[in-house]
């Protein structure tokens, strides 16, 4: 069956350092991955995607990889901020125009001061 | 746009009794998702709609699960007769199916509780 795994539950660092998140998955052949923030009592708020064909992808102080291969996704988190600290979600997405999205259980990310 | 609308935001009810959650997704958008999120089991897809047609409910934990969308600018996720079992936070969210990210837009969500 279809398995999405990010690597813990929860990773906490100082802040300043790179958060680096990991997102496995199996039984899958995703034309895209998504990652999404997720604050407490809130719903999932987007931040990236990156395609089948894509290596890799940034965005300000974030950076997405995604090895086809080894079927994993990477997420960065440079220069790391207490505001950054919330649960970060992997989704998958097969490549049809009506395909479903599936979400890994998602890394609580803490970064102290 | 106010974005993905959901109601009501709490429930709280007894076992056996049917629960009825709201979703107004955002104007344009051509598909919409339910999704279920507990801690144990995290994000799950119950079922989604494009052009207001479920197109996949393998999701849905049983016949006790309906969803609707009688129109583009509004659904409904039934549960009857609802168990302690299904507590759980009850996220609705909507996509344009045009864009290059294919991004789901969620609402806040319905924490349901079943006593």
């Amino acid at each position: 069956s279809q398995k999405i795994e990010q690597n813990s539950e929860a990773l906490n660092i100082q802040e300043g350092k790179t958060a680096t998140l990991t997102c496995n998955y199996t039984n899958y052949s995703p034309a895209y991955l998504q990652w999404y923030r997720q604050d407490p009592g809130r719903g999932p708020v987007f931040l990236l995607l990156i395609r089948e064909n894509e290596k890799e992808k940034r965005k300000e102080r974030l950076k997405v990889t995604f090895d086809t291969t080894l079927k994993q996704s990477l997420f960065h988190i440079t220069a790391s901020q207490p505001a950054d600290s919330a649960t970060y979600l992997c989704a998958l997405v097969k490549y049809s125009s009506a395909s479903k999205i599936i979400f890994g259980s998602g890394t609580r990310l803490s970064i102290r001061p | 746009d106010a974005g993905v609308i959901q109601s009501p935001r709490h429930e709280v009810t007894e076992m056996g009794q049917e629960v009825t959650l709201r979703c107004k997704p955002i104007s344009g958008h051509n598909s919409l998702f339910w999704y279920r999120q507990t801690m144990m089991r995290g994000l799950e897809l119950l079922i989604y709609f494009n052009n207001n047609v479920p197109i996949d409910d393998s999701g849905m934990p049983e016949d006790r699960f309906s969803a609707k969308m009688p129109n583009a600018s509004f659904s409904t996720l039934k549960i009857q007769p609802s168990e302690p079992r299904d507590s759980a936070v009850y996220f609705c969210a909507s996509s344009s199916r045009g864009t290059n990210t294919g991004e789901l837009f969620f609402g806040e969500g319905s924490r349901l509780t079943v006593l």
